[in-house]
């Protein structure tokens, strides 16, 4: 079955510096990578996806990268803020055979934006 | 709009009672997915509905576990005889498309049992 893999587990970073965390997969079949992010208490909220056929995706101060070479792909958050502090996850689809789907989820990273 | 609710949001039970969990997805969304979080970890995959159909339950530990959406929106996940190693987080997830992309979570119902 799927692996994901994610590192750092733990991030602490400056407001305003950049944030990067990357993740790997092992099944060559995944086609869909989206980001998650779970404060203390709350559900995981999906803050970017992408496809396997796009290398990047941006949305304000958040980005994406995929290379589908190599299995990975990594979240970058620029500039960041106090309340982008909470938990990342990144996932990978699986195609089950019955037809349905899945996310099979990395093991999380804690993100701490100091002032 | 309405996001996806689940109830209770916190169960405390006795090893051996049995539980029942709700989950009210985002009206409209085909797909319903349940996963489990222990305490530091990533969600796990549990089992998936396309409607009222249960596609796929290879997630689900053992058979005291047993989830239905009888009607293709509201769904159930019920365990019977809970054990101890069944305290964890249950996440519910729905889609509004079959390929399961674009899921949006609940908030959890957190499981403790004694």
């Amino acid at each position: 079955g799927e692996n994901v893999e994610q590192h750092p587990s733990t991030l602490s970073v400056q407001e305003g510096d950049s944030a990067v965390i990357k993740c790997t997969y092992s099944d060559s079949a995944s086609n869909y990578f989206p980001w998650y992010k779970q404060e203390l208490g709350k559900g995981p909220q999906l803050i970017i996806d992408i496809r396997s056929n796009v290398g990047e995706k941006k949305d304000q101060r958040i980005a994406v990268t995929l290379n589908k070479t190599a299995k990975h792909f990594s979240l970058h958050i620029t500039e960041t803020q106090p309340e982008d502090s909470a938990v990342y996850f990144c996932a990978a689809r699986n195609i089950l055979t019955g037809g349905g789907n899945k996310l099979t989820f990395g093991t999380g990273t804690q993100l701490k934006v100091e002032l | 709009g309405a996001g996806v609710s689940q109830s209770p949001r916190y169960k405390v039970a006795k090893r051996g009672q049995d539980v029942a969990l709700r989950c009210d997805p985002i009206s409209g969304h085909v797909s319903l997915f349940w996963y489990q979080q222990a305490l530091g970890q990533g969600p796990e995959f549990l089992t998936y509905f396309q409607n009222e159909a249960q596609l796929d339950k290879s997630g689900l530990p053992s058979d005291r576990f047993f989830a239905e959406r009888p009607e293709g929106s509201v769904s159930t996940l019920k365990i019977q005889r809970t054990q101890q190693e069944d305290s964890a987080v249950y996440l519910c997830a729905s889609s509004p498309r079959r390929t399961g992309e674009t899921q949006y979570f609940g908030p959890g119902t957190r499981l403790l049992v004694l």
